[in-house]
């Protein structure tokens, strides 16, 4: 069974950073593209970034390139998102999703980020 | 704003069928595929179909998709009270690099 488990959400000042983690299981984390998808408060849905099987290609929605950093460890089945000048709008859960293209096949249950002073 | 338009709401009684839409373009629908996403209150999205007609094992057979053009659409036959919940549409916008999602629309089941 495929199982996401996200970590690493909080309450963070505005400019600050935070660094979440997925951990993987039940599939094998390094044939697979991995993405981050956020949900903000009574929104709807957001893909913010994805990885390739071996990291060497990222993409990014506008609103965090140059600020969010996308990575893996295959060795430990985890995918991370490293989140510096934090804005009130990445004020969101953010979830750990498995799949390449749009066929986003298995979501973790999110964690919650709020960047509020 | 999303560039892939839906309804924000739709409802039916039990029994009945609903048809969802995601509106777009040449450049994102036209040319991509597009998944569907079932999200219950207070849980993570499920995926539902893929590559606009596909479903993924476990999904039963009264969910269905389709595209044409520029649109695609969603269809729940036998609506059931576990179906109300938010649905997206999604793609991979290939001449972008980045992933899209329509802004959802809540099925209530009367």
């Amino acid at each position: 069974e495929v199982q996401l488990v996200e970590s690493g959400g909080g309450l963070v000042q505005p400019g600050g950073s935070l660094r979440l983690s997925c951990a993987a299981s039940g599939f094998t984390f390094s044939t697979y593209w991995m993405n981050w998808v956020r949900q903000a408060p009574g929104k709807g849905l957001e893909w913010v970034a994805n990885i390739k099987q071996d990291g060497s290609e990222k993409y990014y929605v506008d609103s965090v390139k140059g600020r969010f950093t996308i990575s893996r460890d295959n060795a430990k089945n985890s995918l991370y998102l490293q989140m510096n000048s934090l804005r009130a709008e990445d004020t969101a859960v953010y979830y750990c999703v498995k799949g390449y293209g749009s066929s986003w096949s298995h979501w973790g249950q999110g964690t919650l980020v709020t960047v509020s002073s | 704003q999303s560039v892939l338009t839906q309804p924000p709401s739709m409802s039916a009684a039990p029994g009945q069928k609903v048809t969802i839409s995601c509106s777009g373009s040449s450049s994102n629908i036209g040319n991509n595929y597009v998944s569907w996403y079932q999200q219950l209150p207070e849980s993570a999205p499920k995926l539902l179909i893929y590559e606009n007609n596909k479903r993924p094992s476990g999904i039963p057979d009264r969910f269905s998709g389709s595209k044409s053009g520029t649109s695609a659409t969603l269809g729940i036959t036998g609506l059931q009270t576990g179906d109300e919940a938010d649905y997206y549409c999604g793609i991979w916008d290939h001449s972008l690099s980045a992933g899209v999602f329509g802004g959802g629309t809540k099925v209530t089941v009367l």
